[in-house]
């Protein structure tokens, strides 16, 4: 089945950008999504289609996806902004999704 | 305001079964599929299954086939999620969350998740 493979940890200075990458064979091809997930809260989908934002998201976030790594950027970050990342997509061969394995965020 | 609101966890014998439910208001719930999704304590999340908008396309993780069975009425805007020979390694809070299709493929992410109902397998 497909694999999703994302860095157990990221950390960055406030203010700074970080970059948060999930990688999967040609996941260019794919719709990839990202959530943000807080201690003790259900997940937030932040970025939806590679790099579209839902409403409501701060335009602080934005996705990339090409080749064989899609990139989430968060920038000018805030204390608000730790949490854990995940990356997700539909698998059509297998019919079934699929998520990272996520990414913890620390805001230094 | 769309909301989803997950009950019928609780802690449970290994081997036995339950019947989780997911309430939902706010939204056209036969308009959309519908996904369980659950996570081990300290652990990612892991997708369960899915069901699509009328209930005729479901799809399960390798996982849980064969254990589980999901399914929706549409005349009382609930899901379900049956958990039949629960192991102690199905321990985990379950989501429940709307996708922004209809029916697969399932492409546009899940856009409104429920706060989780926590099952805890325990002898």
């Amino acid at each position: 089945s497909y694999v999703l493979t994302q860095p157990p940890s990221v950390s960055e200075a406030p203010g700074q950008t970080a970059r948060i990458t999930c990688g999967g064979n040609n996941i260019g091809r794919r719709s990839l999504h990202w959530y943000q997930q807080k201690t003790g809260q259900a997940p937030v989908l932040v970025v939806k289609g590679d790099s579209g934002r839902p409403s409501g998201i701060p335009d602080r976030f934005s996705g990339s996806n090409s080749g064989n790594t899609a990139t989430l950027t968060i920038t000018r970050l805030e204390a608000g902004d730790e949490a854990d990342y995940y990356c997700q997509v539909w698998d059509s061969d297998s019919d079934q999704v699929v998520f990272g394995g996520g990414t913890k965020l620390t805001v230094l | 305001q769309a909301r989803l609101v997950e009950s019928g966890g609780g802690v449970v014998q290994p081997g036995r079964s339950l019947r989780l439910s997911c309430a939902v208001s706010g939204f056209t719930f036969s308009s959309y599929a519908l996904h369980w999704v659950r996570q081990a304590p300290g652990k990612g999340l892991e997708w369960v299954a899915v069901i699509s908008f009328d209930g005729s396309n479901v799809h399960y993780a390798d996982s849980v086939r064969g254990r589980f069975t999901i399914s929706r009425d549409n005349s009382k805007n609930t899901l379900h999620l049956q958990i039949n020979s629960l192991r102690v390694e199905d321990t985990a809070v379950y989501f429940c969350t709307r996708d922004k299709s209809a029916v697969p493929p399932y492409y546009y992410g899940m856009g409104v998740w429920g706060q989780g109902t926590t099952v805890t397998v325990s002898s």
